[in-house]
This record gives C-alpha cells, structure tokens and sequence, in this order.
C-alpha cells in the first residue's frame, strides 16, 4: 500500500543550525512531492513541489528539497533556520496513477532554541 | 488575490447534532478538497469536488457530505456528530487536480460535545 514517513516526529535545533527533515515514501512509480508548513492553527501552506525534472526544488522561505529516486525520499533542508521557521512540516504525495489521491506524512515538529 | 476562505472558524456542537461547513476557494479555482485534521489520525482526506461534481472520496461514513456550487463554493456536511468528529477541517484549492498545487485555507475547528 501507498505510504508517506516522516520518521521523526520532533526535531529541535538551534537557531542558526542547519536542518534536514526526513520524508520517506512507498509507491511504485515517481509520485508528485510536496511539503507544507503548518503554523499553530493555521491551515497549510506550501513551501515546495516536485513534479518532474530537477531533483532539486527551491521553495519558500529558503527551503529546498531534493528527490532521490532510488532511495524513495525528498528530505527537506534549510541551511540556516530561523525562530520563525518553529511550526510543523507535512510532506506529501500525490499518486499520479491512483485517481490522483494524496496522502500525507503525520508531520515532524520542528522546534527551534534560541 | 484573496486565499482560501473557510467559515465558520470555530463552532461547538454536541453530540448528534449536524453541521456544515463552508469554503470558498480561490478565484478562478474549480478544485476544492476537504481535509480532516486530527491529533492521532492526521490529515485524511475527505473528498474533493470539481466543477460542481464529486470527484473523490476518502474513506469517511456517509455521514460526511459535501456539495459545490457553480461559482466553486463548497460546503461539506457532517450529520449526527460524535465524539471523535472533533477536528481542524481544512478547505483546499487548485486550479483543475489535487495533484496540482492546493492552497488551504486556514480551517474550521469543531469541538462536539
């Protein structure tokens, strides 16, 4: 069955750190790839897509991803974060062949120290 | 451009009472989907409307409706509530498929008591 993994639920780094967050999928073939960031309370919002092409996605926020297709991953790093970037992060695919389902990771916390 | 709008934002309901809830996507977006948003289950997916029609449906009781109006409007209705309906329902856009890029709105929270 089609699956999405975050395998940390919460990750804590110090401002100014570099971070990298760990998506893993199960899928037979190359799905659309997302993450959305998620502030308390607030609906999602997109930080990056991979669709096709480049394996490595910039997004918002000076975020990027990068697709690896033999390791069925799009980890999302940062190479300094910031005290705002404190929120949840959600990747997700979307099955090309499946009716266009989408399915979501449980999410990764992301706390930042000052 | 204006977002995605959901009303109500917060609403208290009791148990076997009914709901509904309303999204209106962004202009020119035809795509909404419905999320639910739980502590233990996650984002699942509830269904998705285009142009008016049901395209999709996650594994929800029937209980969960929805309808979309021809200016792309949706609501979705949850009738005899329980307990375990409490959630953050999230609204989502995109222009013609899921899998293109959606926009949420910034969600319904229902508490049923």
């Amino acid at each position: 069955a089609q699956s999405v993994t975050q395998p940390d639920i919460h990750i804590t780094v110090s401002e100014g750190a570099s971070l990298e967050l760990r998506c893993n999928y199960s899928y037979g073939a190359t799905p659309y790839l997302f993450w959305y960031v998620q502030s308390p309370g607030q609906g999602l919002q997109l930080l990056l897509k991979y669709f096709s092409g480049d394996t490595l996605v910039q997004g918002i926020k000076g975020f990027e991803a990068e697709f690896k297709r033999s390791q069925s991953s799009f980890n999302l790093r940062k190479p300094s974060v910031h005290w705002s970037d404190a929120a949840e992060y959600f990747c997700a695919v979307g099955l090309r062949d499946r009716d266009d389902k989408i399915i979501f990771g449980k999410g990764t916390r992301l706390h930042i120290l000052p | 451009k204006a977002g995605v709008t959901q009303t109500p934002r917060y609403l208290i309901k009791t148990r076997g009472q009914q709901v509904t809830l309303s999204c209106s996507p962004i202009s020119g977006h035809r795509s909404v989907s419905w999320y639910q948003q739980t502590p233990g289950q996650g984002l699942q997916f509830l269904f998705e409307y285009f142009s008016e029609t049901q395209r999709n449906k996650g594994n929800f009781p029937g209980r969960f409706s929805g309808r979309q109006f021809s200016n792309s409007r949706s609501e979705m209705n949850v009738s005899t509530l329980e307990l375990g309906d409490s959630a953050l329902y999230l609204c989502a856009s995109s222009s013609l498929k899921r899998t293109e890029t959606q926009y949420f709105g910034p969600g319904t929270r229902l508490l049923v008591l």
